[in-house]
């Protein structure tokens, strides 16, 4: 069964330091792995992916995210939080074999401190 | 960039009023996705839609159903609308063969039942 889990509802960090926003997966076969924002009474953008390759993504407003197989991860990081940054995260895995299904993890509300 | 435009933003209807959410992508993709989201709850998947007239049912289907005419439209229907309905609504679309694709997603409609 596939599913996603974002261990941590809210993750409060200082502006200036890094950020990590957790996620872990599971599905059969090859994951494709997404990560979206979403900023109050909007619809989710999306963020950045990970298909096959480096485990290293780099994607939109200078976030990335560290795909590790062995732990079935997918963590969100940015080097140096900003206080815009402040927003509900959702990571999610497109199903296999039927890829038609995305599953998504319940967000996490990162807080960002000036 | 892919657009996916739902109808209303904001939609305030009675206890009984059948209701309907329109949702149009202009990208020509095969799926497209309702879901609801409240707090706590992450998103929840109501009804998809693989191609033309093709319906499936998600996670809670209750109380709604749905329309695909065209390809590029996709209605979500309240039969009856009830208070426990009252939620924000987000439509989204993916590619069914381009499965390294994220969904995109509209921008929401947050409807009240009163």
């Amino acid at each position: 069964a596939q599913s996603v889990a974002q261990p941590e509802d809210q993750v409060n960090v200082a502006e200036g330091n890094p950020l990590t926003v957790k996620c872990t997966y599971s599905v059969s076969g090859n994951p494709y792995l997404f990560w979206y924002v979403q900023y109050p009474n909007r619809g989710l953008q999306f963020l950045l992916k990970y298909i096959t390759g480096d485990n290293l993504v780099k994607g939109s407003y200078g976030f990335e995210a560290e795909f590790n197989k062995s732990q079935t991860s997918f963590h969100l990081k940015k080097p140096s939080a900003l206080v815009s940054d402040s927003a509900l995260y959702f990571c999610a895995v497109r199903g296999s074999p039927n890829f038609n299904k995305f599953y998504f993890g319940s967000g996490t509300k990162l807080n960002v401190k000036p | 960039d892919v657009k996916v435009t739902q109808s209303s933003r904001y939609l305030v209807k009675r206890t009984g009023e059948k209701v309907f959410l329109e949702c149009v992508q202009d990208m020509d993709h095969e799926n497209m996705f309702w879901y609801r989201q409240d707090p706590g709850l992450g998103l929840r998947l109501i009804y998809f839609s693989y191609d033309v007239k093709m319906k499936e049912k998600g996670d809670i289907p209750e109380g709604y159903s749905v329309s695909r005419e065209k390809k590029e439209r996709f209605s979500l229907i309240l039969e009856s609308a009830s208070t426990n309905q009252t939620s924000m609504y987000l439509c989204a679309s993916s590619s069914r063969d381009r499965v390294n694709q994220p969904q995109h997603f509209g921008d929401g409609t947050r409807l009240s039942i009163l």
